[in-house]
C-alpha cells in the first residue's frame, strides 16, 4: 500500500538554484495539495489541486510553482531557493475537494530541504 | 477567516493517565474537525473527525474526541495513555464557507513517560 509518495526524501540546496518536488498517489483521488511544515507553525498550505488539470494559491504560494501533471502526480517547484525555504515539504491526497469534503487528506512522508 | 489554536505546545502524562490535547476553532460556518498524529519522520496519519451527528467521535487507536459548540472545541482525549502515543498531534478545521481548504493548528507535542 504505497499511497502518498515523495521524492527526494532529503535534500540540500544553495542559494538560487532550482529544484522539483515530486508527488505520486496512488489511491485515485481528486485532490491533491502541498503543505510545508515549520516548527511551532502547523502545516500550511501552499498550492493546491482540486481535480485534474486545475491548480489553486494556498496560503503561502510565494517562491513557488505547481504542475498537476496527470491525476496521480502533483510537483512542487522551487525556482530560485531561498533560505527562508528551508522546510519540510508534505504532499497530500483526498476524495474531491467539493462535495466530499469531509473526506481525510492522506499525507507522505515528507521531503526535508535545507537551503544554504 | 477560519483558524485553530492548540494553547499546549507540549503535554505530559504518564503511561496509563488519561492524556488530553486541547484544540479550539474559529469558523464562519458549520466546521468539518479533524485530528491528525505525526511519529518523527514521518507525514501526518488521520485519527478522526467530526462532520455532524454525535458529539463523542471514537477513532483509531483508542483515542476518541469531543465537539463542544458553545466553547468551540475539539479536545483529544484518550482514556490510559501508551508509550507509543509519544507523538506530535494536529488539530485541523475545514469551513466550507473557506473553499474546503484544510487550516491547521501548530501541533501539541505528547510524551508519554513509563
Amino acid at each position: 500500500n504505497a499511497g502518498v509518495t515523495q521524492t527526494p526524501k532529503f535534500q540540500v540546496l544553495k542559494t538560487g538554484q532550482s529544484m522539483t518536488l515530486q508527488c505520486a498517489q496512488d489511491m485515485n483521488h481528486n485532490s491533491m495539495y502541498w503543505y510545508r511544515q515549520d516548527p511551532g507553525m502547523g502545516l500550511r498550505l501552499i498550492y493546491y489541486s482540486a481535480s485534474e488539470g486545475t491548480t489553486d494559491k494556498g496560503e503561502v504560494p510565494n517562491g513557488y510553482n505547481v504542475s498537476r501533471l496527470n491525476k496521480r502526480e502533483f510537483s512542487l517547484r522551487l525556482e530560485s531557493a531561498a533560505p527562508s525555504q528551508t522546510s519540510v515539504y508534505f504532499c497530500a491526497s483526498s476524495e474531491q475537494l467539493g462535495t466530499a469534503s469531509n473526506q481525510p487528506q492522506h499525507f507522505g512522508d515528507g521531503t526535508r530541504l535545507s537551503i544554504l | 477567516a477560519q483558524s485553530v489554536a492548540q494553547p499546549e505546545d507540549q503535554v505530559n502524562v504518564a503511561e496509563g493517565n488519561p492524556l488530553t490535547v486541547k484544540c479550539t476553532y474559529s469558523v464562519s460556518g458549520n466546521p468539518y474537525l479533524f485530528w491528525y498524529v505525526q511519529y518523527p519522520n514521518r507525514g501526518l496519519q488521520f485519527l478522526l473527525k467530526y462532520i455532524t451527528g454525535d458529539n463523542l467521535v471514537k477513532g483509531s487507536y483508542g483515542f476518541e474526541a469531543e465537539f463542544n459548540k458553545s466553547q468551540t472545541s475539539f479536545h483529544l482525549k484518550k482514556p490510559s495513555a501508551l508509550v507509543s502515543d509519544s507523538a506530535l498531534y494536529f488539530c485541523a478545521v475545514r469551513d466550507k464557507a473557506a473553499g474546503n481548504k484544510l487550516t491547521f493548528g501548530g501541533g501539541t507535542r505528547v510524551l508519554v513517560k513509563p
